[in-house]
């Protein structure tokens, strides 16, 4: 089955810098890569998501980067905010799957 | 509120009781899953209900675990003779579609077994 492996598991910035978390898959069937944001005692949430016919999507101060030759891809949080402090997950599926496969998650402090 | 509703939000209890836990999906999502989440790692897929079939289950669910989703509405999740290493956040979600149409997640049930 697909394995997805997640870096760093902790990182801590200065407000208003970019964080970068990354991610690989083992499966080089998958093809669709959401990344979840859950705040402490509360669901994880769908902040963005990229399927592996494009390379980068941005929303605002969010973008993901996908390699599909390399099998990673990767969050970017540009300007951060204290507001943005929160576990972020990525995961992994397939066309016709029913399942994701998450990562093992990366506690973001963003320092005020 | 129109999201994923789980109940309860925490449920205590001693090794070896039963335990019950439902989730309410999104009422136009015909798609319903179980996962588990245990502390620091992310969440694992536990299983599926298309409508009111059951059409795929982990490995992670034991005979212990049973699911059911009788009217192809809300969910129950059930666990027999409860045993330590089940206490984890047992996450419910629904989607209108496949996986890879974006889940939306419950709050969760958070079990603990003493």
């Amino acid at each position: 089955g697909e394995n997805v492996e997640q870096h760093p598991s902790t990182l801590s910035v200065q407000e208003g810098d970019s964080a970068v978390i990354k991610c690989t898959y083992s499966d080089s069937a998958s093809n669709y890569f959401p990344w979840y944001k859950q705040e402490l005692g509360k669901r994880p949430q769908l902040i963005i998501d990229i399927r592996s016919n494009v390379g980068e999507k941005k929303d605002q101060r969010i973008a993901v980067t996908l390699n599909k030759t390399a099998k990673h891809f990767s969050l970017h949080i540009t300007e951060t905010q204290p507001e943005d402090s929160a576990v972020y997950f990525c995961a992994a599926s397939q066309t016709g799957a029913n399942n994701l496969f998450f990562g093992t998650g990366t506690r973001l402090t963003v320092i005020p | 509120d129109t999201g994923v509703s789980q109940d309860p939000r925490h449920k205590i209890t001693k090794r070896g009781q039963n335990v019950t836990f439902r989730c309410d999906p999104i009422s136009e999502h015909n798609r319903l899953y179980w996962y588990r989440q245990t502390l620091g790692q992310g969440p694992e897929f536990l299983t599926y209900f298309q409508n009111e079939a059951q059409l795929e289950k982990s490995r992670l669910l034991s005979d212990r675990f049973s699911a059911e989703r009788p009217k192809g509405s809300f969910s129950t999740l059930e666990i027999q003779r409860t045993e330590q290493g089940d206490s984890a956040m047992y996450l419910c979600a629904s989607s209108r579609g496949l996986a890879n149409y974006g889940y939306t997640f419950g709050s969760g049930t958070r079990l603990t077994v003493v």
